[in-house]
C-alpha cells in the first residue's frame, strides 16, 4: 500500500511568485492534514479536511495560502504570493478516523529567495 | 496555549549508550502524548504515545512515560544503534482526536559506531 506522496520534494522560487504543493493521502484515508517546519522552528498544524471539507483551519497563517482538495482525495497548498518567511517544509498527513494514527509524507521542502 | 518543549540537539552519542531525550509540555485538560521520529529521506513516523497519566508507551526499544505531576515525557532508549540516527518530535494531541498536534522543536540525534 502507498504512503502518503507529496509533490514536489523541493522548490525554490523568487519571493513573489507561486507555488502549489500537492499531496496524495493513503487511499480511503477521510482526514487530511497539513502542517509545517519553518526553519529551526516548531512543526505547526495549518488545517485538517474530512473529505472535501475544511474541518479546521485555524493554523493558516493568512490568507496568502489556499488549500483544496477537490473530490475529496488529493489535496494542494497554494501560496500566492510567497514571500520569505513562508520558506520551510511542508508536511501532510493522513488518517483514516480520527482514533487511528496519523501517517506523514516526507514533506515539500519550499524555499522562497 | 498548549505548548511542548524537548531538549535542545543536536545529540551526539556512541553506538550502545543510554539515551535520554528530554520533553516537557503545558496543556489544558489530559492531551494524549507522543513521540514522532523522522529518519533522512523519510517521513514523520509515529514511534510511541500514551494516552493517560502513567501510561507507558514502548516500540523498538524506545519508553516513554506520561508524567502529569512533571507534565513530562521524556523518551529513553538503553542501549543505542546506529540506525537510530534520526530526528526526535515530542507532541501532544489538542481537541477531540489525537490528531492536531502540537510539537516540540525536534531532537537531531546521531549514533557514532
Amino acid at each position: 500500500e502507498a504512503g502518503v506522496t507529496q509533490f514536489p520534494s523541493h522548490s525554490v522560487i523568487e519571493k513573489g511568485q507561486t507555488v502549489t504543493l500537492r499531496c496524495d493521502p493513503i487511499s480511503g484515508h477521510d482526514n487530511l492534514y497539513w502542517y509545517r517546519r519553518v526553519m529551526g522552528k516548531e512543526i505547526k498544524f495549518l488545517l485538517h479536511f474530512v473529505k472535501e471539507s475544511k474541518q479546521d483551519e485555524s493554523g493558516m497563517p493568512n490568507n496568502r495560502f489556499l488549500a483544496e482538495r477537490t473530490g475529496g482525495t488529493y489535496s494542494t497548498l497554494k501560496v500566492q504570493p510567497a514571500e520569505l518567511e513562508d520558506s520551510g517544509v511542508y508536511f501532510c498527513a493522513s488518517s483514516q478516523d480520527l482514533s487511528g494514527e496519523l501517517f506523514f509524507g516526507e514533506g515539500s521542502r519550499l524555499t522562497v529567495l | 496555549g498548549n505548548s511542548v518543549t524537548q531538549m535542545e540537539g543536536p545529540v551526539t552519542l556512541s553506538e550502545e549508550a543510554f539515551l535520554t531525550i528530554n520533553c516537557t509540555y503545558t496543556a489544558t485538560g489530559y492531551p494524549s502524548l507522543f513521540w514522532y521520529v523522522q529518519y533522512p529521506g523519510e517521513g514523520l513516523q509515529l514511534l510511541l504515545k500514551a494516552t493517560k497519566a502513567d501510561d507507558k508507551g514502548s516500540n523498538k526499544g524506545f519508553e516513554a512515560t506520561y508524567r502529569k505531576e512533571t507534565t513530562s515525557f521524556h523518551l529513553e532508549k538503553g542501549s543505542v544503534q546506529v540506525s537510530d540516527s534520526a530526528v526526535y518530535f515530542c507532541a501532544l494531541s489538542e481537541g477531540w482526536g489525537a490528531q492536531k498536534l502540537v510539537f516540540g522543536q525536534g531532537t537531531r540525534l546521531t549514533i557514532n559506531p
